[in-house]
């Protein structure tokens, strides 16, 4: 079952524009991650940020995570052509289950235009 | 070596064929992931191997679906008597499996084989 849900399903921005995505999720978990992915191929890992952690920093990436509102955004900053891909939150319950089971979100189409 | 592979990158079968799906982890990588990714859709967990031990299968959505992982390197993915809604990309990972678990691991993404049943 899908446990984490991106925001907005699309986004297309001018490029040098802030772009955020956003992720909710469900249960309790110990870390989200965020993954990008090109043309519909194999995922590349951008970030990933523990539960107790609230923001975190990465080149022109930023990530913030609200345990309370069981929530994550993810900001591109100064976008660039090269950015257009999709965005995929991961969330790693916190509860017994499969202990391989990443579970993905969706995804949020972004297209940045030169 | 220096990523994930998978082969073939593209399979075109028929409805009710067989099909075999490879999988070469980063060398050195003990855990092993396999997710599949229909048209438009997130990611699907499989299945997940991690060293010597029984792999979590708990994805597998039907018994149609089979992996083995031989000599903790290499996996393959079978898909018996395949269906037209089994099309989608089919998309392997793995990870080191020394930070405590899977769930604190970077995974490591191939770049997927596409199936398209006919």
């Amino acid at each position: 079952s899908q446990q984490g849900e991106e925001d907005p399903q699309a986004l297309s921005i001018q490029e040098g524009e802030n772009a955020t995505m956003n992720c909710s999720y469900k249960t309790s978990i110990n870390n989200l991650q965020w993954y990008r992915q090109n043309s519909g191929r194999g995922l590349v890992h951008l970030i990933l940020i523990r539960s107790n952690e609230r923001e975190k920093h990465s080149g022109r990436l930023r990530v913030t995570l609200d345990t309370s509102k069981k929530s994550s955004s993810l900001l591109i900053t100064a976008s660039r052509a090269a950015d257009t891909a999709s965005y995929f939150c991961a969330t790693a319950p916190n509860y017994g289950g499969s202990q391989g089971n990443l579970i993905f979100g969706k995804g949020t189409k972004l297209s940045v235009k030169p | 070596g220096a990523g994930v592979s998978q082969s073939p990158s593209n399979k075109v079968t028929e409805k009710g064929k067989d099909v075999e799906l490879r999988c070469d982890p980063i060398s050195g990588h003990t855990a092993l992931y396999w997710y599949r990714q229909s048209l438009g859709q997130g990611l699907e967990f499989l299945i997940y191997f991690q060293g010597n031990s029984a792999p979590d299968k708990s994805g597998l959505p039907s018994d149609r679906f089979s992996a083995e992982r031989t000599g903790g390197s290499v996996s393959t993915l079978t898909i018996q008597r395949t269906q037209q809604e089994d099309s989608a990309v089919y998309l392997c990972a793995s990870s080191s499996g020394l930070a405590g678990g899977p769930r604190w691991e970077t995974q490591y993404f191939g770049p997927g084989t596409r199936l398209l049943v006919l």
